[in-house]
């Protein structure tokens, strides 16, 4: 079975470029989730999905950042413009409800690395 | 509020020594706690996860950890370092919103 697939791995702009990160669950995964890890530290909610809706989306800054789940499948993080404190790795999990529906566990994508210079 | 607490930022072990990483929670319930391993360009791996039950709780790669819920802790142990298991590891705890809240990481170096 595929895990979390995210792209670009890598990618590095000047600032205020806009930018997009793609992520792609595991199949059948109806969460999807967005996190944040800053350097030498351990990764932040920015948003959730239960299949297209934002369930949970407090931490997005949104006056820069977006995020859409188009069909409840692959997903768009972008940010617009970038600034230089938003370098960092972006991860994307994914998560199917477990049945006692107490605990999903999250499979995480490698993360794509955003360098603003 | 939860939070989750990892007071080594850094520890460095010699291969074959014994390993134990320090993970202190804050939460207003009974936790659900886990370890997971993060190595340089990979995204993070589940080590083992401790729901109930009994508290010493064993997972992949050799890897345990304890919950002891008078001292708040869920310390991470291994008997014995391999040089493949430098990475960050980081502890998280689970509310019932579905949410996972991360300390921040211990870098583990392995000197050969």
């Amino acid at each position: 079975e595929a895990g979390v697939v995210q792209s670009p791995r890598y990618k590095i702009i000047e600032k205020k470029q806009p930018v997009a990160f793609w992520c792609n669950p595991i199949s059948g995964h109806n969460t999807l989730y967005w996190y944040l890890q800053n350097l030498g530290q351990g990764p932040e909610l920015l948003i959730r999905y239960e299949n297209e809706e934002a369930v949970d989306d407090s931490q997005l800054p949104k006056d820069r950042f977006s995020a859409e789940r188009l069909k409840g499948v692959d997903s768009t993080l972008k940010i617009q413009p970038a600034e230089l404190g938003d370098s960092a790795v972006y991860l994307c999990a994914s998560s199917s409800r477990a049945a006692s529906g107490l605990y999903n566990e999250q499979f995480f994508g490698p993360g794509t690395r955003l360098t603003v210079l | 509020a939860q939070s989750v607490t990892q007071p080594d930022i850094h520890i460095t072990v010699s291969e074959g020594a014994s390993l134990e990483l320090r993970c202190n929670y804050s939460y207003g319930a009974t936790p659900y706690l886990f370890w997971y391993v993060q190595s340089p360009g990979q995204g993070l791996q589940l080590l083992l996860k401790y729901f109930s039950g009994d508290t010493l709780v064993q997972g992949i790669k050799g890897f345990e950890a304890e919950f002891k819920r008078s001292q708040s802790s869920f310390n991470l142990r291994k008997p014995s370092v391999h040089w493949s298991d430098a990475a960050e590891y980081f502890c998280a705890l689970y509310n019932a919103g579905n949410m996972l809240t991360f300390g921040g990481g211990t870098r583990l170096m392995v000197k050969p």
